[in-house]
């Protein structure tokens, strides 16, 4: 079964450092999204990608973030200057079209945790 | 921002028993995603509902969209050990598209033995 592949499953850096968070979404979907689970907490909207740009982002989205699709298959999630409080778990997910109106399905890949000393 | 308020937080239960957890919100959604969560890996879709009033099953799972759009409740019947996790709902505002989903906060189940 297809499914959303993300590496790396963890990753720890320095603060102040950048970090690229990669994903390969499930081939034939064409919208890609990133969500943060901090530790014990509920899982929330960072972006929405589709056509090449960014769709929507959350409030958490600043520009410390970006995401990129340089090539067929991957998509990442840079974050420039890391800070303590971007430790968390992202996930990576993606929604597949139905004719011309997509289904409200996301898949999420098994995430990649990351941690800022 | 929009918020899900999902209830109970946490359940300790029997294996056997049934099970029922609920979202509600203040605003509108049209559609309602039933998520389950094991540790470290990444939620995993349970049920999918589209339209106010409906009533989905999946298996040993059964969810329901409010006819108001504001609440959905998803049942376990029969809970076994692999039914333990975390559950949560999520809703959007479309019906698809690239809108994010807004996530309750988890119902975290424990079934003791």
């Amino acid at each position: 079964e297809p499914e959303v592949t993300q590496t790396p499953s963890h990753q720890v850096t320095q603060m102040g450092q950048e970090v690229i968070l990669r994903c390969v979404p499930i081939s034939n979907h064409l919208y890609f999204y990133w969500y943060r689970q901090i530790l014990g907490q509920k899982v929330e909207f960072l972006v929405s990608f589709y056509n090449n740009e960014i769709s929507e982002k959350s409030e958490i989205f600043d520009d410390q973030f970006s995401v990129e699709r340089p090539d067929g298959s991957n998509f990442t999630l840079k974050i420039r200057s890391t800070k303590l409080e971007d430790s968390a778990m992202y996930f990576c997910a993606s929604n597949m079209p139905s004719g011309r109106v997509t289904t409200g399905e996301l898949f999420f890949g098994e995430g990649s945790r990351l941690t800022v000393l | 921002g929009q918020q899900l308020n999902q209830s109970p937080q946490s359940m300790f239960i029997q294996e056997g028993e049934d099970v029922s957890m609920n979202c509600t919100s203040s605003s509108i959604f049209n559609t309602w995603l039933w998520y389950k969560q094991d540790p470290g890996e990444g939620p995993v879709l349970l049920i999918a509902l589209y339209k106010a009033g409906e009533l989905t099953s999946n298996g040993r799972l059964t969810a329901q969209f409010g006819i108001t759009r504001k609440d959905s409740f998803l049942n376990i019947s029969a809970s076994i050990p692999s039914d333990v996790g975390i559950y949560f709902c999520a809703g959007r505002k479309s019906g698809g598209g690239a809108d994010g989903l807004t996530f309750g906060k988890g119902t975290h189940l424990i079934i003791q033995p």
